[in-house]
């Protein structure tokens, strides 16, 4: 919606790799958001940026979890040391009074 | 700590047959109230923005209201295209410049033709 991609649209990994998941808001939000979803579940917040800097990270669920988006633009939100409970969709939303949501990343960590 | 609860959890109409759904929320001052429609194996799809008690908003076949502790989505004359996952989310007031979206489980919505 609005202009979100995100790459890739489907990671498998193995327990204990490090994964990057891309987000571009393409039409240039500021407000930058990710969310994790489980299935049958609404999204949860995970950390926000406005610009490139991290104004919340409180959802991120422990310290493995990392995200950046050092030119205000596209974000990257790192898994390290994955584990299986961190399978889920995760998806970046854009926008500031209204969020657009790209069509996520669906990780699956074997 | 924000909370919303939708209900029913999953819904079956027939197609002409209007109904409801419900979204009960407990928050810290209201920012905005979101409704979004989620179809299988895509993003959430921006419905409506509410913003105060007893506004109302419509598009094509809905319409949410809001009221207090609660916002209802009506749909009219439902299609089989209006199978989806109906989300309610919430902003509070509270968060300075976030404006992070607190969501419901969601409602599946299934409309037979």
């Amino acid at each position: 919606g609005a202009g979100v991609s995100q790459s890739p649209r489907y990671k498998v990994t193995k327990r204990g790799q490090d994964v990057a998941l891309r987000c571009d808001p393409i039409s240039g939000h500021v407000s930058l958001y990710w969310y994790r979803q489980a299935l049958g579940q609404g999204p949860e917040f995970l950390t926000y940026f406005n610009y490139e800097a991290q104004q919340d990270k409180s959802g991120l669920p422990n310290d493995r979890f990392s995200a950046e988006r050092p030119e205000g633009s596209i974000s990257t939100l790192t898994i390290q040391r994955t584990e299986q409970r961190d399978s889920a969709m995760y998806r970046c939303a854009a926008g500031t009074d209204t969020q657009y949501f790209g069509p996520g990343t669906r990780l699956t960590v074997l | 700590e924000d909370q919303v609860t939708q209900s029913p959890e999953a819904l079956r109409l027939q197609e002409g047959e209007s109904s409801s759904l419900n979204c009960s929320y407990t928050v810290s001052g209201l920012r905005g109230l979101f409704w979004y429609r989620q179809d299988p194996g895509k993003g959430p799809e921006f419905l409506f923005t509410l913003y105060s008690a007893g506004e109302e908003k419509e598009k094509e076949r809905l319409k949410a209201t809001l009221t207090k502790k609660e916002s209802f989505l009506h749909i009219t004359a439902p299609k089989p295209e209006d199978s989806a996952t109906y989300l309610c989310a919430v902003q509070a007031l509270s968060g300075g410049s976030n404006y992070k979206l607190t969501f419901g489980k969601g409602t599946l919505l299934t409309v037979n033709p």
